[in-house]
């Protein structure tokens, strides 16, 4: 069964812990993403990793670290450099074919700290 | 100026209807358009692409792209309340790495 899946769901942290986020994809893609969304608002780029052992910065990294040792695997730690972590991440895969390039999302994690 | 805008809504149509969801980008040089959904709660699904000029069907789903006016639309024919969702409109800005850059999504809901 091919999938993106995250966990967990739902984390909660508390001010000043490093979490890491999980992300796997059985899809064998190239390429993956880690997305970030606040109530009400669309999503905001992180990181992304076109290659293995190769990622470059999103628009909005600060605070964030991401790893690209294996090519199923993409994990996001949300430092405590952080100010505002409490959100939904959404880890996204690219499928390139034939004419379509599109990315699909897991199903995401909900992180809230106390 | 946003580099995706959309309506926020909500907006609110009755089942059977045409529901029309626009979204305008400021980046000329885009080449790549994508309509997901997003229920409550779910992470976003994708639901339509389109790259070139003009319409493209899928269903009940139709992309519109005017690159000369910098909008993408999408309609919903015969609109169920399946389809009550918010949907996000994204721009690729950067064709080779295909970031993409997402509006604040538009809040739609169908009334029985």
């Amino acid at each position: 069964d091919g999938g993106i899946t995250q966990s967990p769901k739902y984390l909660f942290r508390k001010e000043g812990q490093n979490v890491t986020l999980s992300c796997e994809q059985n899809l064998n893609h190239d390429a993956m993403y880690w997305y970030r969304q606040d109530p009400g608002q669309g999503l905001r780029l992180i990181y992304y990793s076109q290659i293995v052992n190769d990622f470059q910065k999103g628009d909005i990294a600060e605070g964030y670290s991401v790893s690209r040792e294996k090519k199923e695997s993409f994990p996001l730690t949300v430092t405590s450099a952080q100010k505002n972590p409490t959100a939904f991440y959404l880890c996204a895969s690219r499928r390139t074919s034939g004419t379509t390039d599109t990315q699909y999302f897991g199903p995401g994690t909900r992180l809230t700290v106390l | 100026q946003k580099e995706v805008e959309q309506n926020s809504g909500p907006l609110s149509v009755p089942e059977g209807a045409i529901a029309s969801l626009n979204c305008t980008y400021s980046d000329r040089g885009s080449q790549s358009f994508f309509w997901y959904r997003q229920y409550s709660g779910k992470s976003p699904e994708l639901i339509m692409f389109i790259y070139s000029n003009g319409d493209k069907e899928d269903g009940r789903f139709t992309a519109q792209l005017n690159k000369a006016s910098q909008y993408v639309s999408l309609l919903i024919r015969d609109s169920q309340p399946s389809d009550s969702a918010t949907y996000l409109c994204a721009v690729v800005r950067n064709q080779g790495a295909q970031k993409l850059v997402f509006g604040q999504g538009t809040r739609l809901t169908i009334n029985p």
